[in-house]
């Protein structure tokens, strides 16, 4: 059965600092792995996608790593802003189908404080 | 154009009304979903329309029907909803037979069932 694992399930810290979200998936044919941001009520924004050959990707303060070989990733969060406080949820996508099956990670709760 | 909209943003009604939520997108992606969410839970994949054909059902109860009528417009048509019912509902695109893009999503609409 395909999973994907966040962790930690929430997380507070203070503007300014930096911090580190994990998710580990068991999906097969892997074909990408997306970082979406939610706010409340709102629709996930993508943050990064990944495919199997690529093991960083930036996109301004975020930084995601990916380890095809342990299944792996992190979304790196720099210079914490308090807009930054949201959900991040790790969304693996399936091969083998023309459309490709998400397999949803239960998302990472992060509050910035001031 | 690199959105997915959805309209209404909020919706109330009865749970004797008849409603329809809308989602449009001008990217040309071939596919297109219907996602359900909960509070503080990841998206629950409901339709899949893959060139303007229903793909996917992943058992969604009968009160809810999807229609594509055409490549760039998906609707959901509601009828006799329960309170529980009450959640976002998330509209997506994708490229069909890409997979290195993955999905494109509405800012969703919030429907509370009295």
């Amino acid at each position: 059965k395909n999973q994907v694992e966040q962790s930690p399930q929430s997380l507070i810290i203070l503007e300014g600092k930096n911090c580190t979200l994990q998710c580990n998936y068991t999906v097969s044919p892997f074909s990408n792995l997306r970082w979406y941001k939610q706010d409340t009520g709102r629709g996930p924004v993508s943050l990064t996608i990944m495919t199997f050959s690529e093991n960083t990707k930036s996109n301004g303060r975020y930084t995601a790593t990916l380890d095809a070989d342990t299944k792996q990733s992190s979304l790196h969060i720099t210079a914490s802003q308090l807009s930054d406080s949201a959900s991040y949820i790790c969304v693996v996508r399936a091969g083998g189908t023309s459309y490709g099956k998400l397999t949803f990670g239960q998302g990472t709760i992060l509050t910035v404080h001031p | 154009d690199t959105e997915v909209t959805q309209t209404p943003k909020h919706l109330v009604m009865g749970m004797t009304n008849k409603k329809s939520l809308k989602c449009e997108q001008h990217m040309g992606h071939r596919a297109m979903y219907w996602y359900k969410q909960k509070a503080k839970k990841p998206p629950e994949l409901m339709f899949v329309y893959s060139y303007e054909k229903l793909s996917i059902n992943e058992s969604v109860p009968s009160r809810f029907s999807p229609e594509c009528p055409n490549s760039s417009l998906l609707n959901l048509h509601l009828h006799a909803l329960q309170p529980e019912d009450s959640a976002l509902y998330l509209c997506a695109s994708s490229q069909v037979a890409v997979p290195t893009y993955g999905y494109t999503f509405g800012s969703g609409t919030r429907l509370t069932v009295v």
